[in-house]
């Protein structure tokens, strides 16, 4: 079967940094994606992992470990603008590239 | 650059009377097309994808069909809605190739039975 676990839902400060994690058990791995969805729009790209490490863009940053089946999403210099849900996802390795999702965390920037 | 439309954006339509949301893809040939619904505060679902034309693939069994009739066209239909196919729809296209690595989506279609 296919699991992604996500927190449902987190609150953080304007400035801060905040950690979303994501677990998952996949019957193949092909990569991870983090997305971002505001309110009743679609999602957006992130970033993408398939090899174990940080990746780094900007303010937003994932990591991820294979062996762990565990990636985080770490969000830095927190603005109320990144208030959105914030969707981890799993490609299989079969040749349809269609990716799985999280249920996805809900993130609230309080000032 | 590849672009999804996806119509209509918003829709109410009455239990039991047909659906079609139709999603067409520019800027690019012979993609991979998936339709997901998202239900209110959830995650997304995948309901459908299509590696080519006629080509479909059902991932849970519902009150839903989709076709391929051209390369970018994607159709997502039912010929009685329930209530709980109340949701946000939205097309995607695999952009493996793509710089970013990541799907294009459409728009949504936000789906209200009553």
């Amino acid at each position: 079967g296919q699991n992604i676990d996500q927190p449902t839902e987190m609150t953080a400060t304007e400035g801060a940094i905040v950690q979303i994690n994501c677990t998952y058990q996949t019957s193949g791995f092909n990569g991870l994606f983090w997305y971002q969805q505001h309110a009743g729009e679609a999602p957006t790209f992130l970033s993408y992992n398939v090899l174990d490490g940080l990746e780094e863009k900007g303010r937003f940053s994932s990591f991820l470990s294979r062996s762990k089946g565990y990636s985080y999403l770490l969000l830095k210099e927190l603005q109320m603008k990144d208030s959105a849900s914030y969707l981890c996802a799993v490609r299989g390795s079969d040749n349809t590239d269609k990716l799985i999702f999280g249920t996805g965390t809900r993130l609230q920037v309080f000032p | 650059s590849q672009t999804i439309h996806q119509w209509p954006a918003t829709l109410v339509q009455p239990v039991g009377s047909p659906l079609s949301l139709e999603c067409t893809v520019e800027g690019t040939s012979n993609p991979n097309l998936y339709w997901y619904r998202q239900a209110a505060g959830r995650g997304l679902q995948l309901l459908f994808y299509s590696v080519g034309i006629g080509q479909i693939s059902s991932e849970v069994p519902q009150n839903l069909s989709a076709s391929r009739p051209q390369d970018r066209q994607f159709i997502l239909s039912s010929k009685k809605l329930l209530l709980s196919d109340s949701g946000f729809y939205l097309c995607a296209q695999g952009g493996w190739g793509s710089s970013n690595y990541g799907y294009t989506f459409g728009s949504g279609t936000r789906l209200t039975v009553v």
